[in-house]
């Protein structure tokens, strides 16, 4: 079944710890986003990258890494930084100025 | 920078009323517009977008470069269009090869009441 696939589904994270969420694609696609979505603000973009090595700074980058090692795969870190991390992780890939297909997403909660 | 901007958190219309979901953007160039929806308990899919002019569901969209809009139209709405929609806009390819920033509006909650 290709696709995009986040996992877990749900993640809960203690105060201060880092945590990091995954994202793999096997549709060959180039370019890899990370949003975070809470209720009444949308989609908001946390990162993005469109080849390996290679990533850049979304609207709220602020408290989180990544990294983009190989095309399929594309971690997204929490870390002790991000304020108010508690929200709904969706990852997503695309083709360039094509359809972006997104992941289930991840729903972290921090307790 | 790329903006998009939904007016409207939520829109509730009656089954065989027209819709229409409004879409500005801001955007320094040539943008690549598109609607997303997001249906109870399924992923977020692509809906359509403005280069292929295509009609999707009975769902319309012009682009109004004047206006710098993209609204979302259908002429009789469905109970089966009750979801979120988001209005999205892409820019191209920076000359350094760099990703492209993948920018979407704050969705607006459509409800088609019977």
């Amino acid at each position: 079944d290709g696709g995009i696939t986040q996992s877990p589904k749900y993640l809960f994270r203690k105060e201060g710890q880092n945590v990091t969420l995954s994202c793999e694609q096997n549709l060959n696609h180039d370019a890899m986003y990370w949003y975070r979505q809470d209720p009444g603000q949308g989609l908001r973009l946390i990162y993005y990258s469109q080849i390996v090595n290679d990533f850049q700074k979304g609207d709220i980058a602020e408290g989180y890494s990544v990294s983009r090692e190989k095309k399929e795969s594309f971690p997204l870190t929490v870390t002790s930084a991000q304020k108010n991390p508690t929200a709904f992780y969706l990852c997503a890939s695309s083709i360039s100025q094509h359809e972006a297909f997104f992941g289930q997403g991840t729903r972290l909660t921090v307790v | 920078a790329q903006r998009v901007t939904q007016p409207e958190k939520l829109l509730s219309v009656f089954k065989g009323a027209p819709v229409e979901l409004k879409c500005n953007y801001s955007y320094s160039g040539s943008p690549e517009l598109f609607w997303y929806v997001q249906y109870s308990r399924q992923r977020l899919q692509l809906l359509l977008r403005h280069i292929s002019r295509e009609s999707i569901k009975g769902f319309t969209a012009d682009l109004n470069k004047g206006e710098t809009s993209f609204h979302l139209k259908k002429p009789f709405a469905q109970e089966e269009d009750s979801a979120m929609y988001y209005c999205a806009l892409s820019g191209p390819m920076g000359t350094s090869g760099s990703a492209r920033q993948l920018t979407f509006g704050s969705g607006t909650q459509l409800t088609v009441l019977p």
